[in-house]
Parts: C-alpha cells; sequence; structure tokens
C-alpha cells in the first residue's frame, strides 16, 4: 500500500522568510515516482514538478528547491523569499511506476499563508 | 488553448436527484480521471479511463458512474446513491501510456447537495 504523509496542516511566514514544506511517503516499490501540486484559491491543481525513484538529485526552479532522499523516504519542497503569490494549498503526491496503475496518492496537503 | 474545461463550476443539487458533471479536454491525453477533494483532505480518485470506452474504478467509486464515448470527454454522474455528495470535484487528464507523466488539472466544480 502506498501512502503519503503531509505532517504540516497549515504554515504562516512572513514574505520574503524561505519556507519547507515536508513530505514523507511509504512503498513497497522500488520504482516510483513522486509529485507537487499547488492549488491556489481558484482550485485548479497546478503541476510543479515530477521526481522518479532514481534519480535523487535536488533540484532548483527560480525560488523554488525539492530535496528527495530516499534513505528518509521525503521529498521535501522549498520556497526562497516567499512571494505572497505564493500562498496556496500544497500537495505530494506518490504514484506507482506499472502500466494499468496509474493512480496518484495525494498527502492531505499543506496550506501555506505568505503574510506581507 | 489546450487544457480541461470543467462545468458548471458551482453546482446545486437537491437530494434524491442526479447530477452529471462536465469534463472535457483538448490535449489529445488518452487518460482521464475523476477525483473527489473534501475539506483539509486530499484528493481521492473516483474513477478513472485509460482508453476510450474503457474504465477502471478507484478508491471511492460507489454512488458514482462515468462513461468514455469520446477521447475529449470523460462526464461523471454522481447518483443519489452517493450518501454524502458534497465535495469538490476534480477533473484531470494524462498521456496514460508514459507512465512518468504528470496529470493536469482542470478548475473544478463544486456541488453541494441542499
Amino acid at each position: 500500500a502506498q501512502k503519503v504523509t503531509q505532517a504540516q496542516t497549515e504554515i504562516s511566514v512572513v514574505e520574503k522568510e524561505d519556507v519547507t514544506l515536508d513530505c514523507v511517503y511509504e512503498t513497497r516499490d522500488t520504482t516510483y515516482y513522486l509529485f507537487w501540486y499547488k492549488q491556489p484559491p481558484s482550485g485548479e491543481l497546478v503541476f510543479l514538478i515530477r521526481r522518479n525513484s532514481f534519480d535523487e538529485q535536488n533540484e532548483i526552479s527560480g525560488r523554488y528547491s525539492w530535496n528527495f532522499q530516499k534513505s528518509t523516504s521525503s521529498f521535501n519542497f522549498t520556497i526562497t523569499a516567499s512571494q505572497v503569490v505564493d500562498s496556496a494549498v500544497y500537495f505530494c503526491a506518490l504514484r506507482y511506476a506499472n502500466f494499468g496503475n496509474e493512480k496518484l496518492t495525494f498527502g492531505t496537503g499543506t496550506r501555506l499563508t505568505i503574510i506581507p | 488553448d489546450g487544457g480541461i474545461t470543467q462545468s458548471p463550476k458551482y453546482l446545486f443539487r437537491k437530494e434524491g436527484q442526479n447530477v452529471t458533471l462536465s469534463c472535457e479536454q483538448n490535449l489529445n491525453h488518452d487518460a482521464m480521471y475523476w477525483y473527489r477533494q473534501d475539506p483539509g483532505q486530499g484528493l481521492r480518485l473516483i474513477y478513472y479511463s485509460q482508453i476510450v470506452n474503457d474504465f477502471q474504478k478507484g478508491d471511492i467509486a460507489e454512488g458514482y458512474s462515468v462513461s468514455r464515448e469520446k477521447k475529449e470527454s470523460f462526464p461523471l454522474t454522481v447518483t443519489s446513491a452517493q450518501k454524502n455528495p458534497t465535495a469538490f470535484y476534480l477533473c484531470a487528464s494524462g498521456r496514460g501510456a508514459i507512465i512518468y507523466n504528470e496529470q493536469f488539472f482542470g478548475p473544478g466544480t463544486r456541488l453541494t447537495v441542499l
């Protein structure tokens, strides 16, 4: 069985502070994919990043960075110099890597509020 | 512009009525999905379809039905058998055969049962 845990239900930080969103996952598979999605107040989920289990390189995209560590089953997301537009609910998700089983297992999300 | 459209954005239903939520995509994706989101919870998979005229139950299919007669369309019917239908419903699509691809989401439909 797969499980994704986002222990931080809500986080509030002052604008320009850095913030890290935690994601811990459980899976018996050796090959899998991890995702982060952003859900702004409008409701639509916006894809941020995909990472496969063979690639433990950290990734940076502008103010966003991701730290994937298989040893601790974690895929954490850091926003540097946060902005008000970063306020949203962020979801971490896990997917099997086999055809015919495309289910995404989502965490419960972390609501991030950036205070101006 | 390519994307996923869902209609209506808000839907109100009386108890005992069936209601159909629309989902259309012009991304030429083979796979389509329906998720349900409740406050403070993650998304849960209702149904998914990897190809036209075929679909599979997800984790919470009871009280829902779907059809996939066209590649572009994957409507979801919330039946009167669904005991607690008030929720936010999200449709998604993806290139199912390419397993590492992400799913793209529509703007959602918020269903309220009165």
